[in-house]
């Protein structure tokens, strides 16, 4: 059973338009992470958040925010998308800061037009 | 700037061979080096890590060599098999894993049968 859900698994937004995308853990693990996924970069660390009503930013967190309203789910929103956000997006978890494992959800598929 | 280089982007080994996926790093403090798999649709996994106080680590068919002098790192696929066709993430952290973890771009790789 998955421990690491994400939703949708893909969509399609417009310019401007307000995105959110959420994620599920059953791990019962404190930290969660948002990734961005593209070719030639890897994985790039968005926001993080280590207990439920705060979040921090990451590495390229320009024009994203996240939200982690419980210990269970975190979401990233992204209010005025934009062409260049077009990316799979991967949320983990993981039971502490770092680079101890991290568990990945099956990523969502992000595409702006 | 990347911190964490893989190379080749795409290598293909025919069933049977031994596929080598290489890595190097530019700060000298990361000490704790995972190799994430990742097959298409789905998240990366954890499958094989090492420490730099070791220089070798075997699992399986999966093999990590490191040199620290010249921080650098390979992931040996022995008897590669179809199954193993995924794309092998190289990433790095420091003070034994309670850093962020740094992603490398990842190695397409795809075994012939």
């Amino acid at each position: 059973e998955a421990a690491v859900t994400q939703s949708p698994r893909s969509k399609v937004a417009v310019t401007g338009g307000k995105v959110t995308l959420s994620c599920h853990q059953t791990n019962n693990h404190d930290y969660m992470y948002w990734y961005r996924q593209d070719t030639g970069h890897g994985l790039r660390l968005i926001h993080y958040s280590y207990v439920a009503d705060s979040t921090e930013k990451g590495d390229i967190p320009d024009g994203y925010k996240a939200s982690r309203p419980s210990q269970e789910n975190f979401s990233l929103i992204l209010e005025l998308a934009s062409l260049s956000q077009t990316a799979v997006y991967f949320c983990a978890s993981s039971d502490s800061w770092g680079a101890y494992e991290q568990y990945f959800g099956p990523g969502t598929r992000l595409t702006v037009l | 700037q990347q911190q964490v280089r893989q190379s080749p982007q795409s290598l293909t080994v025919w069933e049977g061979e031994t596929a080598i996926l290489n890595c190097s790093y530019e700060n000298s403090a990361f000490d704790y080096f995972p190799w994430y798999q990742q097959f298409p649709g789905e998240g990366p996994a954890l499958l094989i890590s090492i420490l730099s106080v070791s220089d070798k680590k075997e699992d399986g068919r999966f093999t990590i060599f490191f040199n620290k002098r010249e921080k650098k790192l390979s992931l040996h696929i022995a008897d590669s098999q179809p199954g193993d066709s995924a794309t092998y993430f190289c990433a790095a952290s420091g003070s034994s894993g309670s850093w962020q973890l740094i992603f490398g771009s990842g190695t397409q790789l795809t075994v012939m049968p």
